[in-house]
């Protein structure tokens, strides 16, 4: 099983629609989970940042953590054309000391439709 | 707004070549890291840095892979004798501290060996 799974996609939405992606992982010790928006050929663009479990709002964007099902997700309310990206998750364990590699799903395509 | 800087862009080498990879990670970050995408595939962790040391590193990362921190603004990877399969995007991440696992990503530098 790998350690975290993403659907790829493509996800095509009509402008104003409700984006639901999400992720799932086997580690039980991650407890910092991220996303990240990727335009093409750019660097990862931190959006979202959670630690352990629960939701986190930033305007249009929510970020949810179910630890006991190890899934989470991201929600884009509104979604508009300038939200086309590759979206990826990433999580990473606390390991106690300096290590805090960021382990990636494979990323979301998602196209916002005008 | 602070950011993580890459140079080059764009590095095209032959086989068997060297090449250094520059960042300048955020002024007051501590932990630096470096990461590889593959056309089409996950964004990899290869190493994060602290205090002027390796703290991990992924089985990518072998002996033909090193970093340093040459001064107190660059992190450098080097890759001694470059293979086919090095070709990838590298990004450069830096966060603040190990209390907070935010990693901001640089635009990347392409890397294509011929």
């Amino acid at each position: 099983q790998k350690e975290v799974e993403q659907d790829p996609g493509p996800l095509s939405v009509p402008e104003g629609a409700i984006v639901s992606l999400n992720c799932t992982y086997s580690n039980s010790a991650f407890q910092y989970f991220m996303w990240y928006r990727q335009y093409s050929r750019k660097g990862p663009e931190l959006l979202m940042y959670t630690y352990s479990s629960g939701n986190k709002e930033d305007g249009r964007f929510t970020a949810q953590v179910d630890k006991s099902s190890k899934y989470i997700s991201l929600f884009i309310r509104d979604s508009q054309p300038s939200d086309s990206a590759t979206y990826l998750c990433a999580m990473s364990a606390n390991s106690g000391g300096s290590n805090y590699k960021l382990t990636f799903g494979k990323g979301t395509l998602l196209t916002v439709n005008p | 707004e602070p950011e993580v800087t890459q140079t080059p862009s764009h590095q095209v080498t032959q086989m068997g070549q060297e090449v250094i990879l520059r960042c300048v990670p955020i002024s007051n970050h501590l932990y630096f890291y470096w990461y590889r995408q593959i056309l089409g595939q996950k964004v990899e962790f290869l190493v994060s840095f602290y205090n002027n040391e390796i703290s991990e590193k992924s089985e990518i990362f072998d002996d033909q892979f090193s970093v340093e921190r040459p001064d107190g603004s660059n992190f450098t990877l080097k890759i001694r004798s470059t293979k086919l399969e090095d070709s990838a995007m590298y990004f450069c991440a830096s966060s603040r501290d190990g209390s907070y696992n935010e990693q901001f990503f640089g635009p990347g530098t392409r890397l294509t060996v011929l």
